[in-house]
């Protein structure tokens, strides 16, 4: 079966501070790997995925990821935090459907 | 707009009625996937339609629950005799059966309360 362990419920940064958030997932096959975005009381938006092309990833906003299958890992980096993007965080694997993490709350202090 | 439409956003009941939910996915995705969201949690599978059928069930899809996609466009998720249990976000997403792993687009949202 696959999953995903996301690496602390709730991460603070000050504005302008690198943002690091934590994915490691389980797979027996190779995974396809998601990073999606949630602003309160909304739907998810999708920051990036890793589809087998391209280890390191871009996304929006100015997110990246990399994957890294030796540690397993997609981790989450932006390398300067704006007050924007203070939200939850999801990491997913894709098989026939999104299996999703249990998130991290990231806080942008000024 | 042509991306995934959840109505109502937002529906407070009282404890034992029925509530029904609606989701338009995008209109060329044949697949349509039901999540639940409690605070502080990820969104948890509860089911997916491809076309008119239900091909998967999670074991979370209690018998109170029940979802359908008639003409395999649009779907309903109907909670009967809701429980306070129940109180969460329930998200509708769409894709296409080509792209499925590879792509998914969700809805806003519909934030059930029940009293």
């Amino acid at each position: 079966a696959q999953s995903v362990t996301q690496l602390g419920s709730h991460v603070s940064v000050s504005e302008g501070a690198l943002v690091l958030l934590r994915c490691n997932y389980s797979s027996s096959v190779p995974p396809y790997l998601f990073w999606y975005v949630q602003y309160p009381n909304q739907g998810l938006q999708l920051l990036l995925k890793y589809t087998s092309a391209a280890t390191l990833v871009k996304g929006i906003n100015g997110f990246e990821a990399e994957f890294k299958k030796s540690e397993t890992s997609f981790h989450l980096t932006k390398p300067s935090a704006h007050m924007s993007d203070a939200a939850e965080y999801f990491c997913a694997v894709s098989t026939d459907k999104l299996i999703f993490g249990t998130g991290t709350r990231l806080q942008v202090f000024p | 707009d042509t991306g995934v439409s959840q109505n109502p956003r937002h529906k407070i009941t009282k404890r034992g009625q029925n509530v029904t939910f609606r989701c338009d996915p995008i209109s060329e995705h044949n697949r349509l996937y039901w999540y639940r969201q409690t605070l502080g949690q990820g969104p948890e599978f509860l089911t997916y339609f491809q076309n008119e059928a239900q091909l998967e069930k999670s074991r979370l899809l209690s018998d109170r629950f029940s979802a359908e996609r008639p003409k395999g466009s649009f779907s309903t998720l109907e909670i009967q005799r809701t429980e306070q249990g129940d109180s969460a976000m329930y998200l509708c997403a769409s894709s296409h059966r080509d792209r499925s792993r590879t792509e998914a687009f969700f809805g806003q949202g519909t934030r059930l309360t029940v009293v």
